[in-house]
């Protein structure tokens, strides 16, 4: 089946620093991830569309100047969360949609704690 | 507005059988997921439909109809470590851009 890895899967830093989140394809060409984000007991709020060779898409309410997505290659986009503050800790998954089919394989997400 | 509705919790015995139904009300409609998520894990996939009907895989099935907004997918021979929380997922479009409902957490007692 469809690999999705993310790095790292868990990290605390300080309030004002920048994280940088990876998400990779391991056995499959992704053109298209999305990336969510997860707080406690609450469902999966998709944050932005992730295009390979293309500006990302935010939803409503995401700012893009904090968070930062790369899609460098087919395999690889990237998520950096810019001057974090307590208020951006929460569980950040990305996935990546297989064609055909299109159904969407989930990273095992990435814990970000700002203290 | 768009919804995606689902109960927050269930509880059934090991053995038994879970029914967890999702509607819907969203702007497009391109196929529905089910993903199950356990506590701090991210979520896995289950099952797609796009067309009415049942699709059944093992023990887990889900059904659509499109006409009526509505899904469930139904565990059978409930085991306990099918305790988890259970998303109803649509896709409004060719883009691939899910929509999430809440999660029904599905509590499996002995």
């Amino acid at each position: 089946g469809a690999v999705v890895s993310q790095h790292p899967s868990w990290v605390i830093c300080k309030s004002g620093t920048s994280v940088k989140i990876e998400c990779r394809s391991l056995d499959f060409q992704a053109t298209t991830m999305f990336w969510y984000r997860q707080f406690p007991k609450q469902s999966l709020m998709l944050m932005a569309t992730s295009n390979e060779g293309s500006k990302a898409t935010y939803e409503q309410g995401v700012e893009k100047d904090k968070f930062l997505i790369n899609h460098a290659s087919l395999t690889l986009s990237t998520l950096t969360v810019t001057s974090a503050h307590p208020e951006d800790s929460s569980f950040y998954i990305c996935s990546a949609r297989v064609t055909p089919g299109d159904t969407q394989y989930f990273g095992p997400g990435t814990r970000l704690t700002v203290l | 507005g768009q919804n995606i509705d689902q109960p927050t919790e269930m509880t059934a015995t090991e053995g038994a059988i879970v029914q967890i139904n999702c509607t819907y009300q969203t702007s497009g409609f391109n196929g529905l997921f089910w993903y199950q998520q356990h506590a701090g894990e991210a979520p896995t996939f289950l099952s797609y439909n796009v067309l009415d009907g049942l699709e059944e895989k093992g023990r887990f099935s889900s059904f659509l109809s499109r006409s009526k907004g509505y899904s469930y997918l139904l565990l059978k021979e409930l085991q306990m470590k099918d305790s988890a929380s259970y998303l109803c997922a649509v896709r409004q479009n060719s883009w691939g851009k899910l929509q999430f409902g809440a999660g029904t957490q599905v509590v499996v007692t002995p």
